[in-house]
């Protein structure tokens, strides 16, 4: 979706090194999200943002850290990569008033070896 | 906590049929309910979205339908194509929250 962006699109980086994952969104959205989607799991939320720098914890949250300094990044973070790791991580935004869904962008493809 | 369910977990069906995806939730606290399609190695597009206060949403072929009270909604897709083929998924937004809780989603295959 033009609104959301995340970079990179996939990386493949070692056990135990530090990997930072960015979501940019343009839709001036209050909530950010971050989810993970795994097979057999499904998406499962990781951390998510209810305005700058307030960010609160999701269901899968051990193993990573987010930050947002401004209301249009949300930064995603594993402090030290596992394999358990390796995934697709999504990033979503969505208002929290009216007739509003979430819209997703087009994920990060994440291999640990 | 919220748990949403999908079935069938896959589906194949030759291409004009019509049918039907469930999906079911187990607390009707829900604020709304939103359909998405995934393609192979894609993110999630948004199909329908659902208030709570709502009974059904239509996009040309599709139709979303909402019984809240029973923890059920429904995706009806009309003369299905085989460029239907994907996963749908279900996921519903609990009243107090904003966090998406989804199902695992279901696999349609339109075979030509």
């Amino acid at each position: 979706d033009a609104g959301i962006t995340q970079s990179p699109r996939h990386k493949v980086t070692e056990t135990g090194t530090p990997v930072t994952l960015r979501c940019h969104q343009t839709e001036n959205h209050r909530y950010m999200y971050w989810y993970r989607q795994d097979p057999g799991h499904g998406l499962r939320l990781i951390h998510y943002s209810y305005g700058v720098k307030d960010t609160d914890k999701g269901e899968v949250s051990d193993g990573y850290s987010v930050s947002r300094s401004k209301t249009e990044d949300f930064l995603l973070t594993l402090e030290s990569a596992t394999s358990s790791q390796t995934s697709v991580y999504f990033c979503a935004i969505s208002e929290s008033e009216g007739n509003y869904g979430y819209t997703f962008g087009s994920g990060t493809r994440l291999t640990v070896v | 906590k919220q748990e949403v369910t999908q079935i069938p977990a896959a589906l194949s069906v030759p291409e004009g049929e019509n049918l039907v995806l469930n999906c079911s939730f187990t607390d009707s606290a829900i604020y709304n309910l939103q359909w998405f399609r995934q393609d192979p190695g894609k993110g999630l597009t948004s199909l329908l979205l659902i208030q709570s206060s709502q009974r059904e949403q239509t996009s040309g072929r599709l139709n979303a339908s909402l019984d809240k009270s029973s923890g059920r909604s429904t995706l009806y897709i009309a003369a299905s194509q085989p460029g239907d083929s994907a996963t749908y998924l279900c996921a519903v937004r609990p009243d107090s929250g904003y966090a998406l809780n989804f199902g695992k989603g279901t696999s349609l295959l339109v075979t030509p």
